[in-house]
Formats: C-alpha cells, sequence, structure tokens
C-alpha cells in the first residue's frame, strides 16, 4: 500500500524553527518528486515545495511565502522527506501534508499541524 | 495568494449537476499543464479525484468528470450525492512560479 505519514508538528514560538518529516511506503521513492503542501485553520490549499529525485540533480523549489526560511530535504536510504522551517511566523500556522508528484499530488499524508504563536 | 480562481460555493438539489470552473493564465493552465482536482472532506487530507485534466483515478464514480478548454478548466458532477458535499480544488503548475497552483476552493452544498 502507498502510504505517507507526516510527524513532528508542534507548538512554536514566532522566530523559532521546526523540522517536520514524511515517512514513504509502497513505492520507489527515490524515483518521484516530492511535495510539501499547508492548510491554514478555514482556509484553501497553498503549496509549499518540492523536492525532485536525485536524477534530476534533487533540485527544490518553493513558493515564495517561505523561500529562504523553509528547506526541503530528502534521504532515499530511509524513504524519508523532511521540511525544515526557520523564522517562522504566526501565519505559518497550518495542517502540513506531504504528498507524491504522480496522476496529480497522489496520495496525502494525513497532515501535521504547526501552530506558531506566544 | 492562489493564481487559479474557483466559485467559493456551489449548491443543488440530489440527483441534479453541477459544474466547477477554474480559471487560470497563459502561465499555467494556458501553457498547456495539466489540471488536477481533489476533494477534501470535512476533516480529511485532500483526494484525487481527477488527473491530467480528465482522467479518473481507480474508484472514483464516473458521475465525476474533468474538461479543459484555453486557460480554464471545469469539473462536473452529475447526478448529486449527498456524499459529495465536499470543498474542491483544481491544481497546476505555474511556469512564472515555477511551482504549483491550486484553486481557491469551492464548497459543494447538497
Amino acid at each position: 500500500e502507498v502510504q505517507l505519514v507526516e510527524s513532528g508538528g508542534a507548538l512554536v514560538n514566532p522566530g523559532g524553527s521546526l523540522r517536520l518529516s514524511c515517512a514513504a511506503s509502497g513505492f520507489a521513492f527515490a524515483n518521484v518528486w516530492m511535495n510539501w503542501v499547508r492548510q491554514a485553520p478555514g482556509n484553501g490549499l497553498e503549496w509549499v515545495g518540492r523536492i525532485g529525485p536525485k536524477a534530476h540533480g534533487g533540485t527544490s523549489d518553493y513558493a515564495a511565502p517561505v523561500k529562504d526560511r523553509f528547506t526541503i530535504s530528502r534521504d532515499d536510504s530511509k524513504n524519508m522527506l523532511y521540511l525544515q522551517m526557520n523564522s517562522l511566523k504566526t501565519e505559518d500556522t497550518a495542517v502540513y501534508y506531504c504528498t507524491r508528484a504522480a496522476y496529480g499530488l497522489d496520495p496525502w499524508g494525513q497532515g501535521t499541524l504547526v501552530t506558531v504563536s506566544s | 495568494q492562489s493564481v487559479l480562481t474557483q466559485p467559493p460555493s456551489v449548491s443543488g438539489a440530489p440527483g441534479q449537476r453541477v459544474t466547477i470552473s477554474c480559471t487560470g493564465s497563459n502561465s499555467n493552465i494556458g501553457a498547456g499543464h495539466d489540471v488536477h482536482w481533489y476533494q477534501q472532506l470535512p476533516g480529511t487530507a485532500p483526494k484525487v479525484l481527477i488527473y491530467s485534466d480528465r482522467n479518473r483515478p481507480l474508484g472514483v464514480p464516473d458521475r465525476f468528470s474533468g474538461s479543459k478548454s484555453g486557460t480554464s478548466a471545469s469539473l462536473a458532477i452529475t447526478g448529486l450525492q449527498a456524499e459529495d458535499e465536499a470543498d474542491y480544488y483544481c491544481q497546476s503548475f505555474d511556469n512564472s512560479l515555477s511551482g504549483h497552483v491550486f484553486g481557491t476552493g469551492t464548497k459543494v452544498t447538497v
């Protein structure tokens, strides 16, 4: 079964840092583009960023609101995706999902909640 | 902010047909990028409903269909059912932003 499981969400102070993890199983993780998408409470979906497979140079792209603050990485030996979030702002409060780029974005994990508040 | 525009809400009686539009630009839908549609039931993660403009994943009823023309795309739901009450999002890729973009989302009420 193709599955993604996020973890690492927490309550963090503005200006703080947090690292989210996403464990992948059931597919050839190393060969696919992986994405992070977030959803603020009561709001719509917002793409955060993506990382390509090593065969594509492992390149990453980011949405403007998180560029230079967030970093996506991957460990293909562990089938793990990461999102390092620095200089967090209150507007980063959201459920964060990891998702695979395949036939659209599919599947999605269950999400992990990040709350940025003092 | 979202670069793909959808109506905030649509509604219909059981059995009726509703459509949801997704309007983009020449840097995303108009550039030929695939459009995908997602259904998000309350409290759950989004799920792919239509991929690559008009294709249904296994298990998605044929009541759902997608189309694309120019800089816009549409999702149609025929034979509306109570279980279709959810939020629906379109998604594509944008050349100017070098990233994926989502629609503003549409709440369907039955």
